[in-house]
């Protein structure tokens, strides 16, 4: 039981590029989040799936986009990368996303836009 | 939006508790309060949360006052593992949370 994977876990781009930020839960959640943590402040959400099939904007959504390609599995993709977006990334995954909800977090993706 | 503030640090020696506060002031009826910690380049734990009552668990214990505009995560005996950054947070509904700061825990053995 991995819980929550996340690939890859650096990653440096230049400005313009894309890539696409992977992650996987093994724990049957309904729902799944991307976060990004900028140095010293805590948590943003960026986007969020309720169920499968499903997706949501968050807080700060602008330049990204998001696929829940399957219940397990929750794609995070910057189109055209930008320095503001370098920052660490955070996959998380809870049973149904109510408010008593636990929310399981991955790793994180460091990544780093010059 | 509902809101937390935490202080940004806090220190205790090893074996000592710990009371970590949170203010809330403008929490809803339905938002539960969750505490989560992050350990160095680590991704957030859950330790516990509580809408009303208070709660224990294995991790620790929160204590939520009575007009819930403010809760306590107490670490009955602090470790130097414990060393984290500790959130409080809001689960406000609709799939949004509301991340503070958080209070970095200094633990000295």
């Amino acid at each position: 039981n991995a819980g929550v994977t996340q690939t890859p876990k650096f990653q440096v781009l230049k400005t313009g590029q894309s890539m696409t930020l992977q992650c996987a839960q093994d724990m049957n959640h309904n729902s799944m989040y991307w976060y990004r943590q900028d140095p010293g402040m805590g948590l943003r959400l960026i986007y969020y799936s309720a169920s499968e099939g499903t997706t949501d904007k968050g807080e700060v959504p602008n330049g990204y986009n998001v696929s829940r390609l399957n219940k397990r599995e929750f794609s995070l993709r910057l189109e055209s990368a930008a320095p503001s977006q370098t920052s660490v990334y955070f996959c998380a995954s809870s049973e149904w996303g109510t408010t008593a909800d636990t929310q399981y977090f991955g790793p994180g993706t460091r990544l780093t836009v010059l | 939006d509902a809101k937390t503030t935490q202080p940004n640090s806090m220190e205790s020696n090893e074996e000592e508790p710990v009371h970590l506060p949170c203010n809330h002031s403008t929490i809803s009826g339905t938002d539960y309060i969750h505490w989560y910690r992050q350990l160095p380049s680590q991704g957030p734990e859950y330790v516990i949360h509580g809408l009303t009552s208070n709660v224990n668990n294995r991790m620790a214990s929160l204590a939520i006052a009575e007009d819930r505009k403010s809760s306590t995560l107490i670490l009955h005996r602090a470790t130097l593992r414990d060393a984290a950054v500790y959130y409080c947070i809001l689960y406000t509904g609709g799939f949004k949370t509301i991340f503070g700061a958080g209070t970095r825990l200094f633990v000295k053995a």
